[in-house]
């Protein structure tokens, strides 16, 4: 049982150029999650998806695309790449409901943007 | 005010020793509480669930108090391995997304 899978561990990327930084689960959890984390602060949510075909924005999406066209897969793209992007990127996935579901991680990409 | 908010400490303490961390949040509506664990570099980990009566989970015990809304994680007999960042995180509270916020985290350094 893999549990959350992302891709890739580490990147660095010039300002401007895109990548799609993805994440797969196979626990058969409805709710995903893209989070960042910066340098000494907690994580910060991008965007979530509640399932298939459906996103929505977090605290922190400019920038950012998701898509959902699979209960596995939740892909987070950067379409043109900024510093401030720079950051350690975490997806997560739980079951549904609000209640006591805690998130399961991924072990993070860490990203920079020269 | 932050929607969750935490002392960063560090909080640096002997072998042996009982620490306690405390934390805010803003929204009365929250319903879920939570206390993750973070390594250096590595993914947040969950450490327990919060409930209302409080709860304990060996060396471990979370408190809430909704009417003054923190929620507290004391830890006991503290070990060497217990060195990480404490993050404490709170669900936004009505709907059914299970949308978190998380604390900025307390780093806890246990010293030989």
């Amino acid at each position: 049982n893999a549990g959350v899978t992302q891709t890739p561990k580490f990147r660095i990327l010039k300002i401007g150029q895109s990548m799609t930084l993805q994440c797969t689960q196979d626990m058969n959890h409805n709710y995903m999650y893209w989070y960042r984390q910066d340098p000494g602060m907690g994580l910060k949510l991008i965007y979530y998806s509640v399932g298939a075909g459906i996103t929505d924005k977090g605290e922190v999406p400019n920038g950012y695309n998701v898509s959902r066209s699979t209960t596995e897969d939740f892909p987070l793209r950067l379409e043109l790449a900024a510093p401030s992007q720079t950051s350690v990127y975490f997806c997560a996935s739980s079951l549904p409901g609000q209640i006591n579901q805690p998130q399961h991680f991924g072990d993070g990409t860490r990203l920079s943007i020269l | 005010r932050k929607e969750v908010e935490q002392d960063p400490g560090p909080f640096n303490v002997p072998e042996g020793a009982t620490v306690a961390f405390n934390c805010t949040y803003s929204n009365s509506a929250s319903q879920s509480f939570f206390w993750y664990r973070q390594d250096c570099r590595k993914e947040p980990k969950l450490l327990m669930s919060v409930y209302s009566s409080g709860n304990e989970d060996g060396r471990f015990t979370a408190q809430l108090n909704r009417a003054s809304q923190y929620i507290s994680l004391l830890i006991r007999d503290s070990k060497l391995s217990d060195s990480a960042t404490y993050l404490c995180v709170v669900n936004m509270g009505s709907g059914n997304t299970g949308k978190l916020i998380f604390g900025q985290g307390t780093t806890l350094q246990v010293k030989p």
